[in-house]
């Protein structure tokens, strides 16, 4: 099972742009794992932000969508999240994790540790 | 969006009971379904996929059943490390959507 690590300012001003990064480790980023980003306010629940998958194919969540890109970097291993015109609303922890599939449904199967972001000013 | 309603939101327990923790899609989400367990400060970890598998590693305490709309994790005779918050999980539908967690507390 692949390691994933999340890597990023823990601290993003309002109307900022929040960058996450997301290593992938123990495996490569170009297998039938999809690539996704889940968050979690302090105190709540986890919202599914998007995923793509190595070939550039994403999925957003519509409540996000206008704000969010999600990219890959085959090179690196890795994947990205960007999330503009942020707001305190954004704030939260951000998991990155690597969904499985097959004819059942996705499942997430590995997730990293969590990176905490604040937007403040 | 498919709305995921877990009940209930907490419960109290000892260790030995056996606890059973419910998830209900607001609409036929066939076995898109996924139970996970979150401890505090810590990733959720993935317990049961397509509603009623095993993840590897996990123990076989742990079980899941349903399809449609009406799911049920089960944990039978439940163990200190258990006690912590629970997720449902779809992947049916876009976005991709949990309950609010139930969280499992010492009685």
């Amino acid at each position: 099972q692949v390691q994933l690590q999340e890597s990023g300012p823990g601290l993003v001003k309002p109307s900022g742009t929040l960058s996450l990064t997301c290593i992938v480790s123990g495996g490569s980023i170009s297998t039938s794992d999809w690539w996704s980003w889940v968050r979690q306010p302090p105190g709540k629940g986890l919202e599914w932000i998007g995923e793509i998958y190595h070939s550039g194919t994403t999925y957003y969540n519509p409540s996000l969508k206008s704000r969010v890109t999600m990219s890959v970097d085959k090179s690196k291993n890795q994947f990205s999240l960007n999330l503009t015109s942020v707001t305190a609303a954004d704030t939260a922890t951000y998991y990155c994790a690597s969904l499985d599939w097959d004819w059942e449904g996705k499942w997430f199967d590995a997730w990293g540790q969590g990176t905490p972001v604040i937007v403040s000013s | 969006d498919i709305q995921m309603t877990q009940s209930p939101s907490s419960l109290s327990a000892s260790v030995g009971d056996r606890v059973i923790i419910t998830c209900r899609a607001s609409q036929r989400i066939n076995s898109y379904l996924n139970w996970y367990q979150q401890k505090l400060g810590k990733a959720p970890k993935l317990l049961i996929y397509a509603a009623a598998s095993l993840q590897s590693g996990v123990p076989s305490r742990f079980s899941g059943s349903g399809s449609g709309t009406d799911f049920t994790l089960t944990i039978t005779s439940l163990q200190p490390e258990d006690f912590a918050t629970y997720y449902c999980h779809q992947s049916y539908g876009t976005p991709q959507t949990f309950g609010h967690g139930t969280k499992v507390e010492v009685k």
